[in-house]
């Protein structure tokens, strides 16, 4: 069974550094053609993707985002890390890792971890 | 960036109607759309790629369709269990992007 979980803290204070650890259960990230992405949803809003990292450690971020975010994996831990720099309250959300299918679809999902930045 | 429009923003329905969302592209995304379906608390679940294709599993009450910058989501006849809210996806250009969503509930 394939699965992807999000983990990191609930609470961040403003400013501070945000670090999330997607883990991969019954897939590689070395296999060619992974692909996995970050995903966040203020409460009440929209999705919003964020990041991508590939199999061969090609990266790629949203634009408004992409000064503050860095992804980077671990074959070996088989994990996806998400940093993202001076949080704000308006960074509080669920944040969520995906695989991206052969299709270019987000088919499976983590359960998502929520985040909330306040002082 | 690519924005995705869609509409309506909320929808009331009674079991067995038909129902259509659409979705508008800011430029020809060919046939790279995907749907996804959101129930409250839980992550997104993918029911349509490529703008027609549906996900395994997925139920064929659920269509889509269109082509370009215009697409189309239709439940042929709502059944309860589809109240949620649906989104929109594009993965022609980085970045992907995402409609507004379209919040569904039983009248």
């Amino acid at each position: 069974q394939v699965t992807l979980k999000e983990s990191g803290p609930a609470l961040v204070k403003p400013t501070k550094t945000l670090t999330l650890t997607c883990t991969l259960s019954g897939l590689s990230l070395s296999i060619r053609g992974m692909r996995v992405s970050w995903i966040r949803q203020p409460p009440g809003k929209a999705l919003e993707w964020l990041a991508r990292i590939d199999w061969d450690d090609d990266k790629f971020y949203t634009t408004s985002l992409k000064t503050r975010l860095t992804i980077s994996k671990d074959n070996t831990k088989n994990q996806v890390v998400l940093k993202m720099t001076n949080m704000d309250p308006v960074d509080t959300a669920t944040y969520y890792c995906a695989r991206i299918s052969f299709d270019d679809a987000f088919d499976i999902w983590g359960q998502g971890t929520m985040v909330i930045v306040s002082s | 960036d690519i924005q995705m429009t869609q509409s309506p923003s909320s929808l009331s329905a009674s079991v067995g109607d038909r129902v259509t969302i659409t979705c508008q592209a800011s430029q020809d995304i060919t046939n790279y759309l995907n749907w996804y379906q959101q129930k409250p608390g839980k992550a997104p679940k993918l029911l349509i790629f490529d703008i027609s294709n549906l996900e395994t599993g997925v139920p064929s009450r659920f269509r889509g369709s269109g082509s370009g910058t215009h697409f189309t989501f239709t439940i042929l006849s709502l059944q309860p269990e589809d109240i949620a809210t649906y989104y929109c996806q594009q993965c022609d250009t980085l970045p992907y992007t995402f409609g507004q969503g379209t919040k569904l509930d039983i009248k």
